[in-house]
This record gives structure tokens, sequence and C-alpha cells, in this order.
């Protein structure tokens, strides 16, 4: 059974349209994050929440919003998408910020 | 910023072979180093992690730490066809500023051939 569920696991978009991608995580940890992997870039750090508060932000545009609404959600809304927001995005969780990451099986997202 | 570099690019062995795999990093002031193997379709999955000086077994795998020349590796014995995959090494910041931001590498294909 996954611990950490994404949805959708795959997603097509048009460039401008506006999707939430869902990440619910069962395995009673703190801390949750979003990473996104693109085809000729490594894995890259986008948040950490813990408890619910945001942490750290290294996504340079606003156009990416996380949600939590729960302890175990975090959701992330993207608007005005572009061709370049063609990724597979991961969501991650840990118990506390200095343990190992579990990363779910990620939404990959493409942007025509 | 934090950059994470791999070698090789890819790897192809026969089962059974001691496989080696590297990593250097640019920041001395790094917490800890995670090796991560991710199967094509799936989210990356931690495999060992090495925070002091020196190497750690866990099984199959042998992580070796040098903070002087910023340099990990890791080693699998006796590798099998199942841990055809690409590796993937990350870093973590330093003591104070962990918010849990890992810095990966692009990783290194393996492929271990029956």
């Amino acid at each position: 059974d996954p611990k950490i569920i994404q949805k959708p696991k795959y997603l097509v978009a048009v460039t401008g349209s506006e999707k939430i991608l869902i990440c619910e995580q069962y395995l009673g940890h703190n801390a949750m994050y979003w990473y996104r992997q693109s085809a000729k870039k490594p894995l890259e750090f986008m948040f950490s929440y813990s408890y619910q508060k945001l942490m750290d932000n290294q996504t340079a545009s606003s156009r990416f919003q996380p949600q939590s609404s729960k302890k175990n959600h975090l959701d992330l809304q993207i608007t005005a998408l572009k061709p370049d927001d063609s990724a597979t995005y991961f969501c991650a969780s840990s118990q506390d910020q200095t343990n190992t990451l579990y990363f779910g099986a990620g939404t990959r997202l493409s942007v025509l | 910023q934090e950059k994470v570099q791999q070698s090789p690019e890819s790897l192809i062995v026969p089962e059974g072979a001691m496989v080696s795999l590297n990593c250097s990093f640019s920041d001395s002031a790094s917490q800890s180093i995670w090796w991560y193997q991710q199967h094509p379709g799936k989210g990356p999955k931690a495999l060992i992690s090495i925070f002091s000086n020196g190497n750690k077994k866990e099984g199959r795998l042998t992580v070796y730490l040098n903070r002087a020349s910023l340099h990990v590796s890791l080693h699998i014995k006796d590798s099998q066809p199942s841990d055809s995959a690409v590796y993937l090494c990350a870093v973590s910041r330093g003591t104070g500023a962990n918010t849990g931001k890992l810095t990966f590498g692009h990783g290194t294909i393996l492929r271990v051939h029956p």
C-alpha cells in the first residue's frame, strides 16, 4: 500500500490554465515537501512545511502555492501554467526535517 | 548555492559485479549525504545516509565520506538485475539552517545485466 498518495498520476493542461496537485501521507509525519523533476534538471526542492507551516520556499514564482488543509495533506496549486512547468512533481514527507524523506510516485504534468 | 556532481552518468555491469558510484559536493558545511534509488515511473527511495567522515555499511551497500575532499561514494556488492535504476546523491544543509531541503545530483543510471 502506498503511504504517500499523489493524485492524479498524469495531468495534461493548456497554457494559462490552473491545476491542483493532491498529496496525502499516511506515515504520521510532521513535515511535508514538494520537489520537481524535469527532463534536463536534477530533482529540485520547491517547498517544505512543518506542522502545516511554511518553512522554506525555493520557487521563484508566486504561481506555485502550496495548500495544507490538514496535517497530512499538502496540495500544490499552479496558476497561469506555462509549457516550462511541464515536469514530474513529487510530494515527500519526513518525521521532523532532519530525517529520511519518503517520496510519493509523482504527478506527471504536461502543459501544451 | 550547493552543487552536487555525480559520476559516471551511466554504468552497465554484469550480475555479481561490484558497483562504485561517485558524488562530489560543494558546501563543506553540508550536514548529511544521502543516496536514493529511483526506478522508472517511481519516486526516489532512500537507501543509505552518512554524516561522519569514514564509512558506513548496510547489507550490500557501503558508503564512504571524505569531508576534506567533499566526496562521497556508494559501493554495491554482488549487484543484481533488480539493482538497475537511477542512483541519486543528495546533500542536506548545515545544522541550524536545515529546513529539510535536499540538493540532488543528476544521478547515475545503473544497468545490471544477467
